[in-house]
């Protein structure tokens, strides 16, 4: 299995540019996680999903949009690009609840982006 | 408002030392509680959870974690720290609360075992 993917590892973008995060898991997951990680600050929620065709917002949705078609595909989307989204993006997956309870989320390696 | 704290931004200990990376929370109803570790230029990886239970929970790599509903706590701990260790160290909390699926991280901790 390899798990959580996400492309691409870097990115610069300048104001106003757009672009997609991709993100994808092979673990049948139903539960996957959008994050962004600032120095200091820990990790807050952008957006998640329950399953394909189900998302909601987490802590910090402005700026982004997701789309889950599939339980494998969970893409972030950035319309219009800003220096306060410079950050590290991870993408996490997750069963949800199974026959041991709640289960651990899954991270992928991050994405990297810079704003300019 | 629900919360993780980690109150420490670093905790340094000498190899062979026991180490307490210290998590408190503060959330409705009974949580879900986890630890993670980050090296640099990775992603989080899980380490243990609590669940119900054993108050002390074991995990990866020889952590531990205890949980103490008194003190809304839920530090980490290893009886004998390996430079190895060295890395940020997330507390994460999931309510126990019906339709929720978040979960709540506090704000990393980095731990740097000497040699």
């Amino acid at each position: 299995n390899a798990g959580v993917t996400q492309t691409p590892k870097f990115r610069i973008l300048k104001i106003g540019q757009s672009m997609t995060l991709q993100c994808a898991q092979d673990m049948n997951h139903n539960y996957m996680y959008w994050y962004r990680q600032d120095p200091g600050m820990g990790l807050k929620l952008i957006y998640y999903s329950v399953g394909a065709g189900i998302t909601d917002k987490g802590e910090v949705p402005n700026g982004y949009n997701v789309s889950r078609s599939t339980t494998e595909d969970f893409p972030l989307r950035l319309e219009l690009a800003a220096p306060s989204q410079t950050s590290v993006y991870f993408c996490a997956s997750s069963y949800g609840t199974s026959g041991s309870g709640v289960d651990e989320q899954f991270f992928g390696p991050g994405t990297r982006l810079t704003v300019l | 408002a629900q919360s993780v704290a980690q109150p420490e931004d670093q905790v340094n200990v000498a190899e062979g030392n026991p180490l307490t990376v210290k998590c408190t929370y503060s959330v409705s109803g009974n949580p879900y509680l986890f630890w993670y570790v980050q090296y640099p230029n990775r992603g989080l990886q899980f380490l243990l959870k609590y669940i119900t239970g054993d108050n002390l929970v074991k995990g990866s790599y020889g952590f531990e974690a205890e949980f103490n509903k008194s003190q809304t706590s839920f530090h980490l701990k290893k009886p004998s720290a390996l430079v190895s260790d060295s890395a940020l160290y997330f507390c994460a909390v999931r309510p126990f609360t019906s339709g929720t699926y978040k979960y709540i991280f506090g704000t990393g901790t980095r731990l740097k075992v000497l040699a």
